[in-house]
């Protein structure tokens, strides 16, 4: 069985202030992928990255970056310089091969950016 | 379309009435998923479609919910005799080949059953 937990239910910060959001999975396949999506205020999943498990290579696109350790099961998200529109609801999200095609989320991490 | 399209955005219904959400992918787009989120929650996955091989339907949470994908594009979900436990924001989201892309999400339907 597939299992993404996001520890964090919410996490309040000052504008400016680097945060990072915790994912940790479980999962019995060899292959699988991970994803990050934002859900602003407006309710709409917005897509961020994808990483495939043989790919453990860290990411940086502009002020976000992904951490993914499989000795840990994790894939950690950091913003960099946090603004006020980086608030919103961010979820992992897993896929895996023997799972049938079933994205499992997370519970998701409220983040509020305070100016 | 450019997006994912789905509708109503919202859908207020009495109970034990039938309702439809309708879903309208990315065209081209051959994987096409239902999830339900309810209020403060995290995403359920409720049914699956991929081109033309019978849905995954594992996720639905009773009988009175069913899904058909026609001519795989548009797709609708039918709730039967809905429940206040029904309520909910019902997205659909489409991807071009599976599970090793990301997925594309609609805005949701809000569906409040009074």
């Amino acid at each position: 069985a597939q299992k993404v937990t996001q520890a964090q239910t919410e996490i309040s910060v000052v504008e400016k202030e680097d945060v990072t959001l915790d994912c940790v999975y479980e999962t019995r396949d060899t292959t699988y992928y991970l994803f990050w999506y934002k859900q602003p205020p407006s309710g709409e999943l917005v897509f961020l990255i994808r990483r495939n498990s043989f790919d453990e290579q860290n990411e940086i696109s502009g002020r976000y970056s992904w951490n993914f350790q499989k000795s840990t099961s994790s894939f950690n998200f950091t913003i960099t310089a946090s603004q006020v529109v980086d608030s919103a609801v961010y979820f992992c999200a897993l896929s895996g091969n023997n799972a049938g095609n079933m994205l499992t989320f997370g519970g998701g991490t409220r983040l509020m950016v305070k100016p | 379309g450019a997006g994912v399209s789905q509708s109503p955005s919202n859908k207020v219904t009495e109970k034990g009435k039938d309702v439809e959400l309708r879903c309208d992918p990315i065209s081209g787009h051959t994987a096409l998923y239902w999830y339900r989120q309810s209020l403060g929650q995290g995403l359920e996955f409720l049914i699956y479609f991929q081109g033309n091989s019978a849905p995954d339907k594992s996720g639905l949470p009773s009988d009175r919910f069913s899904a058909e994908r026609t001519g795989g594009s548009v797709s609708t979900l039918t709730i039967q005799r809905t429940q206040q436990e029904d309520s909910a924001v019902y997205l659909c989201a489409s991807s071009p080949y599976g599970t090793d892309y990301g997925y594309t999400f609609g805005s949701g339907t809000r569906l409040t059953v009074v």
